[in-house]
């Protein structure tokens, strides 16, 4: 059974406009959460993470929410840029003990200029 | 160069021939991971090392052998290749173990198997 859930394969935005990608999990242990990004031929990168005690992570155009009691976290990317065309994965992981993370499927993010 | 990098980047093979990916890192991390990227699976961890000469299963194992005898190398062996093991391999390496130690990826091998 996935742990970590993207339920949406792929998402298309235009250029300047809000990108909004969601992940779910399902395993109340996990408290720490990542997002990574991935241009083809090239290995997943670190894009953002947080942890369980917030429930907003912000880097740049870049922004992670997570709701705990629904079991769901999102990425918010303002203002979308065509090289934010990608896929993104997200990832948790219980941090207080050695855990490997759990990836999700990925979401392929277009946009559109 | 410092960094991660994986060899070869492209392999074809055939059912039941024995296949190493390799993986060198120049950080002196502790942590080597060895993912798999398939379609409508995403990343699934395959083993994983903690330091030279521990190593342990991840999600995904089977038909799959590691060693470390060296930090900086990871290799991974197919002992008898399969068509499901026809997949994206991504090494990856972490100075520690916790999740908020981030792991660095390598470019990747795409492995065919015939």
């Amino acid at each position: 059974d996935q742990q970590v859930k993207q339920n949406s394969p792929s998402l298309s935005v235009q250029e300047g406009r809000i990108s909004i990608l969601n992940c779910d999990y399902t395993n109340s242990m996990f408290d720490y959460f990542l997002w990574y990004k991935k241009y083809p031929a090239e290995g997943p990168t670190f894009l953002i993470s947080i942890s369980s005690i917030k429930d907003k992570n912000e880097d740049g155009r870049f922004t992670v929410f997570l709701n705990k009691s629904a079991k769901h976290l999102s990425l918010h990317i303002v203002p979308s840029q065509p090289g934010d065309s990608a896929v993104y994965f997200c990832a948790a992981s219980a941090e207080s003990g050695n855990t490997p993370l759990v990836f999700g499927k990925g979401t392929r993010l277009s946009v559109i200029a | 160069d410092a960094g991660i990098t994986q060899s070869p980047r492209y392999k074809i093979t055939e059912t039941g021939r024995q296949v190493t990916l390799m993986c060198h890192q120049t950080w002196s991390h502790s942590y080597m991971f060895w993912y798999r990227q398939d379609l409508g699976h995403g990343l699934r961890l395959i083993y994983y090392s903690a330091a030279a000469d521990i190593t342990d299963k991840g999600e995904v194992p089977d038909g799959y052998v590691v060693s470390r005898s060296k930090t900086e190398n990871f290799p991974l062996t197919l002992e008898s290749a399969t068509r499901s093991q026809t997949s994206v391999y991504f090494c990856a390496s972490s100075e520690g173990g916790q999740s908020t130690d981030t792991q660095y990826f390598g470019p990747g091998t795409r492995l065919t198997v015939l």
